[in-house]
């Protein structure tokens, strides 16, 4: 299994400018989550889906972030436009809720850095 | 309001003892707690979970108890060597399969 898979590693742009990230869960897991990392704020939950429906959006900053989950094997996280705060870095995590235990599986993360 | 708290300071200890480090949370009523391990430039990995019916659980050097009365857990890494060094997370379930973190705590273990 490869795990969960995020791309790209590292993201560098200006202000202003649209940023996709994305992710694509381990197969067979039925949720996904999105968090934000930051020395300040540590690691933030800002969405999840489970059978590929958001169900909790609440730590979504504000309106410049959306996210879609189109498949079972496919999600990504859009911010437009984007703003020098928003440098962080966002991982993508996948679980089988209802499972076993609901351990959570992180990717390697995208290292976002807005200028 | 609702919080999850971890030793803020880093954790210094010799190698060969027991590290324990803090989980206190207020607010929550969680079904499951977790802790994770995250070393740096890497996404955090699972270690163990422990259920509110739980009071300890133990996977080889690690142990993990959880009081749901003080609402806190407690994680022991016992035969501590300096791989283990690294930034330690609590997670909280609180709720429709919700996983929320605390801040994490920094282990160094010096040989």
């Amino acid at each position: 299994d490869a795990g969960v898979i995020q791309s790209p590693r590292h993201e560098v742009t200006e202000m202003g400018q649209e940023v996709t990230l994305r992710c694509k869960p381990i197969s067979g897991h039925n949720s996904l989550f999105w968090y934000r990392q930051t020395m300040m704020r540590g690691l933030e939950l800002l969405i999840y889906f489970n059978n590929n429906v958001p169900i909790d959006d609440s730590g979504m900053p504000e309106d410049r972030f959306s996210a879609k989950m189109p498949n079972a094997s496919f999600s990504t996280l859009k911010i437009q436009p984007s703003e020098p705060r928003d440098s962080a870095v966002y991982f993508c995590a996948s679980s089988l809720v209802g499972g076993v235990d609901e351990k959570l599986f992180f990717g390697s993360g995208t290292q976002l850095s807005v200028l | 309001s609702q919080k999850i708290e971890q030793n803020s300071e880093a954790l210094n200890i010799q190698e060969g003892k027991t590290a324990t480090l803090t989980c206190n949370y207020t607010n929550y009523s969680p079904a499951y707690l977790q802790w994770y391990r995250q070393d740096p430039g890497r996404g955090p990995v699972f270690l163990l979970l422990i259920r509110e019916n739980e009071k300890e659980k133990r996977k080889e050097r690690l142990k993990v108890t959880f009081d749901t009365t003080l609402k806190q857990s407690l994680f022991h890494i016992t035969a501590s060597q300096p791989a283990d060094s690294a930034t330690y997370l609590c997670a909280l379930e609180t709720g429709g399969f919700k996983t929320i973190f605390g801040a994490g705590t920094r282990l160094f273990v010096k040989a």
